[in-house]
């Protein structure tokens, strides 16, 4: 147990379909993150979120929306997704970076992930 | 962007070996984290380490940050250390960034 949960772990959808990826991190972090991980790649980030702000995103396609309505919960919504798409999801979370403040690292803690199948 | 690249990418061992994982990265960095993902995809952490030495019961860790690599130990192999072991490294002045190595997939044979 991290601390940070996910759900569904598992889901299937088709190509047309709307769903949603929820995130909720238990460790009074401020930064969240979500993460792809495909079969036989390493993972990927795909969104950074510090204090509720988006900071980076990696050139994800528009179909994967992110929001972030507070520092303890992150979604990834997803629509007209594409096989390819399918994939493992995870969500992490670190302390989080003041505007203006030390670049400081921290470590990051991860969630059990969504094991996504696009049909 | 930095490079990580772990080795070896396969390893068998008996239970009771010991082993050790590498990780070369190809720029300074300010975060270096060692896990273990199991067979049902739960990265668990094993150790924050940007630099020195740490260690937690037959796990240990080193990095050296001046020549950019990181060895993860692991002694008295047990059948449940297999899994995929990946190292991540976030670059000096990035933002949270974590850049994940390929993985070494470990199997330990009873």
């Amino acid at each position: 147990e991290t601390g940070v949960t996910q759900t569904p772990r598992h889901l299937v959808m088709g190509m047309t379909n709307k769903k949603s990826l929820k995130c909720e991190q238990h460790l009074g972090h401020n930064a969240m993150y979500w993460y792809k991980q495909s079969a036989k790649k390493p993972l990927e980030l795909m969104f950074v979120y510090n204090f509720k702000e988006q900071t980076e995103n990696n050139s994800v396609p528009s179909r994967f929306s992110p929001e972030c309505p507070n520092s303890s919960h992150l979604f990834l919504h997803l629509h007209t997704l594409q096989p390819e798409d399918s994939a493992l999801y995870l969500c992490a979370s670190s302390q989080g970076r003041r505007a203006g403040g030390p670049l400081s690292s921290y470590e990051q803690y991860f969630g059990p992930g969504t094991r996504l199948t696009v049909t | 962007g930095i490079q990580v690249e772990q080795s070896p990418p396969d390893l068998i061992l008996q239970e009771g070996a010991n082993s050790t994982l590498r990780c070369n990265f190809s720029d300074s960095v300010n975060n270096l984290q060692w896990f273990h993902q199991n067979p049902w995809g739960q990265l668990i952490n094993l150790f924050y380490i940007p630099s020195g030495t740490k260690q937690n019961g037959r796990l240990s860790a080193t990095t050296v940050a001046t020549e950019r690599y990181s060895l993860l130990y692991i002694s008295s192999s047990q059948t449940t250390d297999s899994g995929v072991y990946f190292c991540a490294v976030e670059s000096s002045g990035n933002t949270g960034k974590l850049i994940f190595g390929q993985g070494t997939t470990l199997q330990v044979k009873p």
